[in-house]
């Protein structure tokens, strides 16, 4: 089983849809979890945490599952500029580790 | 805040040839900085990372090296390029000094081995 595995879609979906992309990690000791947004050539760039007891930040709501070991993104009201690829990311080594590990990521196009 | 210095932005190398790409940091001290690699159409895979000046970890042994001369400097080099090589290299930095803190990316370069 990959440490980190992510639907690589393509999410293609219309202006003002809801959509959800999930992610499972393999390393139950995995203790921080996040996700990042890729733009076509560009660096990844944090989106938001992703904490136990679930977090939102605007149009966006971010899940965490220990028991089923998987991550979600919702994302609601999409709008054009939300289409880049969405990188889950796992401290995937536990407890005293510096490795971030990266799904390879799910690309999502918003169509007018 | 922090900025991450990352160049060149693009870089076309023939095989064989010898490579330096350079990363500074601003806006902290004692950084852990990160050496990541992503080739066409697959995900980041960590190469190096480093806590501190002269402390480099390795996760790829193949035909690169990390240094780090300075607390705000990370350099990644080789000797001898291959075409396996070509890639899109990120420098990142740890937000927080925690291992669980997430990363800041750098803009990145764009190294084609032909």
């Amino acid at each position: 089983r990959k440490e980190v595995e992510q639907d690589p879609g393509p999410f293609n979906v219309p202006e003002g849809a809801t959509v959800a992309f999930n992610c499972t990690y393999s390393n139950s000791a995995s203790q921080s979890f996040f996700w990042y947004r890729q733009d076509c050539r560009k660096e990844p760039k944090l989106l938001m945490s992703v904490y136990s007891s679930g977090n939102e930040d605007g149009r966006f709501t971010a899940q965490l599952n220990r028991a089923s070991q998987y991550i979600s993104l919702l994302i609601r009201d999409s709008k054009l500029s939300d289409s880049a690829t969405y990188l889950c990311v796992v401290n995937s080594a536990g407890a005293g580790s510096y490795q971030l590990t990266f799904g390879k990521g799910t690309k999502l196009s918003v169509i007018p | 805040s922090q900025t991450i210095h990352q160049w060149p932005a693009t870089l076309v190398q023939p095989v064989g040839s010898p490579l330096s790409l350079e990363c500074t940091v601003e806006g902290t001290s004692n950084p852990n900085l990160y050496w990541y690699r992503q080739a066409a159409g697959r995900g980041l895979q960590l190469l190096f990372y480093s806590v501190g000046i002269g402390q480099i970890s390795s996760e790829v042994p193949q035909n690169l090296s990390a240094s780090r001369p300075q607390d705000r400097q990370f350099i990644l080099s080789s000797k001898k390029l291959l075409l396996s090589d070509s890639g899109f290299y990120l420098c990142a930095v740890g937000w927080g000094l925690s291992y669980n803190s997430p990363l800041h990316f750098g803009n990145g370069t764009r190294l084609t081995v032909t």
